[in-house]
């Protein structure tokens, strides 16, 4: 079945740091995935749609130049968080979805960021 | 954009017992998926479902799109069967798969 690659599983790292997360589709080419972050008790939110060669559409409340993103390929987009504080802090979920014909969505294992 | 409600946000059961949990969209849509997420986060696709109905095992699914609802229906419930239930619904008009805020489900020995 389709897979979703999603790294790192989980990142710690000190306030200021910018960190990258990858997410590949290895089956299937995306010209579009999906950014995802969930809170703690929370439902997945959308925060991006990245679109292959062309700028992402941020979701309204999302800061476009806190979130980076980049879809530089039909089976990779990546996810910077630039200068991350620790309310950046969140598990974060990429998602792809096939574009032939009607497909479900497919998800990454997620990443859990950790800002300290 | 479209809306997602899910019924009950809390579920508990005792083992053996039948639910159903519910799923409410406020638009037009071509894509229902539902998915059980585990304690490690990971999402579990149980069905894609945008019309219709589909049976796996225990765990079934109906989609009624003109009415704008789906249904997961659980029988037997198991102690493994804990856990949060989303589902989500991708509008026709901007196709954005947006979810629901989810039910958890607690299933007693």
């Amino acid at each position: 079945g389709a897979v979703v690659s999603q790294h790192p599983s989980w990142v710690i790292c000190k306030s200021g740091t910018s960190v990258k997360i990858e997410c590949r589709s290895l089956d299937f080419q995306a010209t579009t995935m999906f950014w995802y972050r969930q809170f703690p008790k929370q439902s997945l939110m959308l925060m991006a749609t990245s679109n292959e060669g062309s700028k992402a559409t941020y979701e309204q409340g999302v800061e476009k130049d806190k979130f980076l993103i980049n879809h530089a390929s039909l089976t990779l987009s990546t996810l910077t968080v630039t200068s991350a504080h620790p309310e950046d802090s969140s598990f974060y979920i990429c998602s792809a979805r096939d574009m032939r014909g009607n497909q479900p969505q497919h998800f990454g294992d997620g990443t859990r960021l950790s800002i300290l | 954009g479209i809306q997602v409600e899910q019924s009950p946000p809390d579920l508990i059961l005792q083992e053996g017992a039948n639910s159903t949990l519910r799923c409410n969209f406020s638009d037009s849509v071509n894509n229902l998926q539902w998915f059980h997420q585990n304690p490690w986060g990971q999402l579990i696709n149980l069905f894609y479902i945008p019309s219709g109905t589909k049976q796996n095992g225990r765990l079934s699914a109906t989609t009624v799109a003109t009415e704008r609802y789906s249904l997961l229906y659980i029988s037997s419930s198991q102690t493994t069967d804990s856990g949060v239930y989303f589902c989500a619904a991708r509008s026709s008009n901007t196709g954005k798969l947006i979810f629901g805020q989810g039910t958890t489900l607690q299933v007693k020995p």
